[in-house]
C-alpha cells in the first residue's frame, strides 16, 4: 500500500523551461511534505518543504504547491538548468517518519 | 555546518561477519535516523532515535542493531547478514521529530557475500 506516489518515473525538459514534478498521497494525517534531490551513489539532498497548513512555499527557482483537498503536491523548477538533472523524491512526514515516493528522474536538456 | 558524515563509504562483508556503520552530525540535531535504500527504490525507514532514545523501529530484523552513544553519533551494528541485505544505508538527522527537514549523509554501500 503506497501512501506516497510519484506516477511519472521520468521527465525530460528543455533548459530554461519549467519542470513540474507531481506527487500524490493518501494519508490525510501527514503534517509536512518535503522534496529531495538525489544523485547516484549519494544521499538525498533536501530542497524545499511545506507544512500542511500552507498551500505554497517558494525558495529561489523552486516552488512547492500543496492541494490538500486533492491530496496532491507539486514541485516547480523555473528556469530549469542542466544541473537540475537528478532523481527527485517527494516525502511525507508524520511524527518524524518520512515516507518517500518512488522518485521521478528529471533530465534537463541543453 | 549542515553535514552528516558516514563511514565507511563502502563495506563488503561475509554472512558470518560482524561490522558496524557509523554516522556523525554536529548540527545540534536531536533526532537521528537509519534508512535502507535498494537500487531504483526510495529510502525506507529502519530506526528513529530521539534524544538518544530509540523512538521507532520499523520491524527491522534483529541482525541490525542500532546504537546512539551520544547526541552526535549513531551506529548500526551488523551481524549474520544475508545477501539480500546488500543496499545503500543512509543516516539522517533533524532538529526534532515533528515538522523538521531531515538532512542525509552520503550513505554506506554495503555488499553481503
Amino acid at each position: 500500500d503506497q501512501q506516497v506516489k510519484q506516477n511519472s518515473p521520468s521527465l525530460s525538459v528543455q533548459e530554461g523551461r519549467i519542470s513540474i514534478l507531481n506527487c500524490d498521497y493518501t494519508n490525510s494525517m501527514f503534517d509536512y511534505f518535503l522534496w529531495y534531490k538525489k544523485y547516484p551513489a549519494e544521499g538525498p539532498t533536501f530542497l524545499i518543504s511545506i507544512s500542511s497548513i500552507k498551500d505554497k512555499n517558494e525558495d529561489g527557482r523552486f516552488t512547492v504547491f500543496l492541494n490538500k483537498s486533492a491530496k496532491h503536491l507539486s514541485l516547480h523548477i523555473v528556469p530549469s538548468q542542466p544541473g537540475d538533472s537528478a532523481v527527485y523524491f517527494c516525502a511525507a512526514s508524520q511524527g518524524g517518519k518520512l515516507i518517500f515516493g518512488q522518485g521521478t528522474e528529471l533530465s534537463v536538456k541543453p | 555546518d549542515t553535514e552528516v558524515t558516514q563511514t565507511p563509504k563502502h563495506l563488503v562483508m561475509g554472512m558470518t561477519n560482524k561490522k558496524s556503520l557509523k554516522c556523525e552530525q554536529h548540527m545540534g540535531h536531536r533526532a537521528m535516523y537509519w534508512y535502507k535504500q535498494k537500487a531504483k527504490k526510495p529510502p525506507e525507514l529502519m530506526f528513529v532515535y530521539s534524544y538518544e532514545k530509540l523512538s521507532i523501529n520499523e520491524s527491522v530484523p534483529s541482525r541490525f542493531s542500532p546504537e546512539c552513544p551520544n547526541s552526535s553519533l549513531l551506529n548500526l551494528h551488523l551481524h549474520a547478514l544475508q545477501p539480500e541485505d546488500s543496499a545503500l544505508y543512509l543516516c539522517a538527522s533533524s532538529l526534532g521529530l515533528a515538522g523538521n527537514e531531515q538532512y542525509f549523509g552520503p550513505g554506506t554501500r554495503l555488499t553481503v557475500t
